[in-house]
């Protein structure tokens, strides 16, 4: 099985400063076909998860730009450029390169 | 708008069994592949199962293989997830999901005596 491990699993962030969750899989992500199966999604409190990125770096619909997604073969990451009071919540990685497999998450609140 | 309903949840004793179903509107249901994910309370996201947009192709993780069971109706623009042997460790939140894009609100399932 693939094993996602993200790092920080929480993280305390002023309003307006920028965030970095990083997500580390066991084997790579890439597969024959070119892509890379690697997401992004957010839980806000008391709600599903939804979709921020999916193949790496592409914004679901109606993600704002300040989400970013960057990274290759087992190394990712996470960035929010500017995290306002919208964005807390708790953030996983997931692969779909074999089943599907989450990270842990990372907990992400405002100061 | 994609919308994803499920239910069928509630409150079982262990060894027991429940079917859930998700009501899927807004897309070409058909022509999606569809999974079942589950959140036990206070935790991360546990993937569960996983069915082709044919129905033909079948995965379940190994902590429910045996004892889940995932379908769909094509017809009726519905999938479902019957689960017998229930033990106290399958308690979650059972969410469906379009390939990975939509997600329901997902449905309580408790085991307890």
């Amino acid at each position: 099985d693939i094993v996602m491990t993200q790092t920080p699993l929480s993280l305390s962030v002023t309003p307006g400063q920028p965030a970095s969750i990083s997500c580390k899989s066991s084997q790579s992500l890439l597969h024959s076909d070119g892509k890379t199966y690697l997401y992004w999604y957010l839980q806000k409190p008391g709600q599903s998860p939804q979709l921020l990125i999916y193949e790496v770096s592409n914004r679901f619909s109606g993600v704002p730009d300040k989400f970013s997604g960057s990274g290759s073969g087992t190394d990712f990451t996470l960035k929010i450029s500017r995290v306002e009071a919208e964005d807390v919540g708790v953030y996983y990685c997931m692969q779909s390169i074999h089943l599907w497999t989450f990270g842990q998450g990372t907990k992400v609140e405002i100061k | 708008e994609v919308q994803l309903v499920e239910s069928g949840g509630g409150l079982v004793q262990p060894g027991g069994s429940l079917r859930l179903s998700c009501a899927a509107s807004g897309f070409t249901f058909s022509s999606y592949e569809m999974n079942w994910v589950r959140q036990a309370p206070g935790k991360g996201l546990e993937w569960v199962s996983y069915i082709s947009s044919t129905g033909r192709t079948i995965y379940y993780a190994d902590s429910v293989k045996g004892r889940f069971t995932i379908s769909r109706d094509n017809a009726k623009n519905s999938l479902y997830l019957q689960m017998n042997s229930l033990r106290a460790e399958d308690t979650a939140v059972y969410y469906c999901a379009m390939r990975g894009d939509y997600w329901g609100q997902g449905t309580l399932v408790t085991v307890s005596s």
